[in-house]
């Protein structure tokens, strides 16, 4: 059981625009923390997509967007693509845990 | 460029002791905190634990405060995971980080991946 919650899967046709949630509460998205999202396709590591809520590093299309909101964030995607098809992951800090870094559970992105 | 180099894949024995390492290059290891993150097969990640090159300051996970032992030798710009005694339930995908914090923070570099297999 993640502590954030992420919907195991998504899907969406190429060009459409897709979400993904990720669900906390007022211990780690809710006290303010930031959300980090990761891109991991299979068989590779992990790849920092969004972080602190909503910034893109360097080389990741405009496509990709967060948000967050009270205990909650989200990843929006659009203009779908077929190599978008991936796992994506949500990442913040929990206060009432000693646990520095916790993850959703992963939801993984099928392009029709 | 900015790289952390892990080392391979390992296959080992229950009881038996491990140590995989992780070298980072092209920045200034002593300034970032290495983590290490846990993916069973077909699972999601998980934090283990994490350490602070500059003078090796550690915090552990509570699930894993107690299996593991997170080192580093900054001479060579090195950070380690190590077991004593493996478990089955060890095999897993071992991936190092790089971030600027240690908690409230993104992970902006990741290791290649050491992939730890533990049968008998």
């Amino acid at each position: 059981q993640s502590v954030l919650t992420q919907p195991p899967s998504v899907s969406g046709a190429p060009g459409q625009r897709v979400t993904i949630s990720c669900t906390g509460n007022s211990s780690n998205i809710g006290a303010g923390y930031d959300v980090h999202w990761y891109q991991q396709f299979p068989g590779t590591a992990p790849k920092l997509l969004i972080y602190d809520n909503h910034n893109r590093p360097s080389g990741v299309p405009d496509r990709f967007s967060g948000s967050k909101s009270g205990t909650s964030a989200s990843l929006a995607i659009t203009g779908l693509l077929a190599e978008d098809e991936a796992h994506y992951y949500c990442q913040s800090h929990d206060s009432s845990l000693n646990i520095y870094w916790v993850f959703g559970g992963g939801t993984k992105l099928t392009v029709l | 460029e900015v790289q952390l180099v892990q080392s391979g894949a390992e296959v080992k024995k229950p009881g038996e002791s491990l140590k995989i390492s992780c070298k980072g290059s092209g920045y200034s290891f002593n300034d970032y905190w290495i983590g290490w993150v846990r993916q069973m097969p077909g699972k999601g990640l998980e934090w283990m634990g994490i350490i602070y090159a500059g003078d090796s300051d550690t915090t552990y996970s509570p699930s894993f405060q107690g299996q593991i032992t997170i080192s580093a030798d900054k001479s060579i710009t090195t950070a380690y995971l190590q077991w004593s005694s493996l478990k089955a339930s060890d095999t897993a995908m071992y991936y190092c980080t790089r971030s600027i914090a240690a908690l409230d923070t993104s992970v902006d570099f990741w290791g290649q991946g050491t992939l730890v297999t533990v049968s008998s």
